[in-house]
């Protein structure tokens, strides 16, 4: 079954402990990106990557990083968590980037991230 | 920088009424557009897109949108809703030849039995 996963589902961490979030897809798709989902805020990129090693800031990249080393994957990595970072966390991933394109992207089932 | 405003963040109706929510946008070039939905729960799921053609975009569950380039604007309508349509409806816009999807704020749709 074509899909993205993400794991954990549900994460509580502590303030400065480091963490790492995975996302996969097994639909061969070039790009990937991450999106936090606050209560009224909606959803904001943090970053994206437009196939491997290539990665670009999004809308809010401060206090994260992400890597590319292969076409499935997609971690989000916080080296220091902070409070303000506790949301909702999605994985995205399409075909081909979403410009122009006809290549909606496909969500993976979210990870909540709780940071005390 | 490119911005989504979507309005009446929370809608109540009741089943087989009509549901109309706004999206504007601030991009004057070329854009393409999407309505995405996310039912209690889950994840996001395409409801409609669109790229060039047709203005009138018509989705999945009965959903349509209008692209009106002159006010920026494209609306989701379904003419008669279901309490399963209770969901958050988020509005995207990507400036062609961007790669970075603007999401509005969302829409909390609660439809009463």
């Amino acid at each position: 079954e074509a899909q993205v996963t993400q794991n954990p589902r549900y994460l509580i961490t502590v303030t400065g402990k480091k963490l790492t979030v995975t996302c996969s897809q097994n639909m061969n798709h070039e790009y990937m990106s991450w999106y936090r989902q606050d209560p009224g805020l909606g959803l904001r990129q943090i970053y994206y990557s437009m196939n491997v090693e290539v990665t670009d800031k999004g809308d809010v990249p401060e206090g994260y990083k992400v890597s590319r080393k292969e076409k499935r994957n997609f971690p989000l990595i916080l080296e220091s968590p902070s409070p303000n970072q506790t949301s909702l966390y999605f994985c995205a991933s399409s075909l081909r980037p979403p410009a122009g394109g006809n290549s909606p992207l496909h969500f993976g089932n979210g990870t909540r991230l709780t940071v005390t | 920088a490119q911005s989504v405003s979507q309005h009446n963040h929370h809608v109540i109706l009741s089943e087989a009424a009509s549901l109309e929510l706004g999206c504007n946008y601030s991009y004057g070039g070329t854009v393409n557009l999407f309505w995405y939905v996310q039912y209690p729960g889950q994840h996001l799921q395409l409801l409609l897109k669109y790229f060039s053609g047709d203005p009138l975009v018509k989705g999945i569950k009965g959903f349509e949108a209008e692209f009106i380039k002159s006010k920026f604007s494209f609306n989701l309508r379904k003419p008669s809703v279901q309490w399963s349509d209770t969901a958050e409806y988020f509005c995207a816009v990507i400036l062609y030849g961007n790669n970075r999807l603007a999401f509005g704020k969302g829409n909390q749709v609660v439809v009463i039995p």
